[in-house]
């Protein structure tokens, strides 16, 4: 089944020490994003990739970076973690082609920060 | 800017129950409205939608209809199932950089008990 995989389900750093978060999709979508859900909240945009044209959002805190090598495989860099960066963090892929079109989201990954 | 508005969780009620979700919106121009639900756990998978006024999205026996004139996307199940209790986010679509940004209310949790 086509879907959106997000590696690892789990994930523990420590203070300040750099971690990556990666998602992959078979969808063959031209456009991922990058969420921030923490505990008990709704979701909230970090940034997102239209093919190889990176958005950020405003208030995206500088730590935070992404990649996207290629059109299936998108990573979530963070910096220098703070406690206030744990959350679980969704990817989601849509198609964008002028239409609206649903977003799919992958099962995300509920980071610690010790 | 766009937001999202939702009804007041925790939401509790017996199986076979009627459930209202209020949901009402702020926007400027006309966006599409959505319906995710979100199993403990997991990421959210889209509910139902409708992309213009007076649209009705409709899927698992959940009902929303889109009303301009009261800006509200209420979601609607004539009879809740054990199997229903998750966490549901309604949410708008606003265009950016050729892709769309999800506005999501604060989510709305539901435990239906038998």
């Amino acid at each position: 089944d086509a879907m959106v995989i997000q590696n690892p389900r789990y994930q523990v750093t420590q203070f300040g020490k750099p971690v990556t978060l990666s998602c992959s999709q078979t969808l063959n979508h031209n456009v991922m994003y990058w969420y921030q859900q923490k505990s008990s909240q709704a979701p909230k945009l970090l940034f997102h990739y239209y093919d190889k044209d990176f958005n950020n959002e405003a208030d995206t805190p500088d730590n935070f970076q992404s990649r996207r090598p290629n059109t299936s495989f998108c990573f979530l860099d963070i910096r220098s973690p703070g406690l206030g960066d744990a959350a679980m963090y969704l990817c989601a892929t849509s198609r964008e082609a002028g239409q609206v079109y649903e977003q799919y989201f992958g099962p995300g990954t509920r980071l610690t920060v010790t | 800017g766009d937001s999202v508005t939702q009804m007041e969780g925790p939401v509790t009620l017996s199986e076979e129950a009627f459930l209202t979700i209020n949901c009402t919106y702020t926007a400027t121009g006309y966006p599409s409205l959505f319906w995710y639900v979100q199993y403990p756990g997991e990421g959210l998978q889209l509910l139902l939608k409708a992309t213009k006024a007076d649209d009705k999205g409709s899927n698992k026996g959940f009902e929303a209809t889109y009303r301009k004139e009261t800006t509200s996307f209420h979601l609607e199940k004539g009879s809740v199932q054990v199997s229903d209790s998750a966490v549901y986010f309604c949410a708008l679509s606003d265009r950016i950089q050729g892709a769309q940004k999800l506005v999501f209310g604060q989510g709305t949790r539901l435990t239906i008990n038998p």
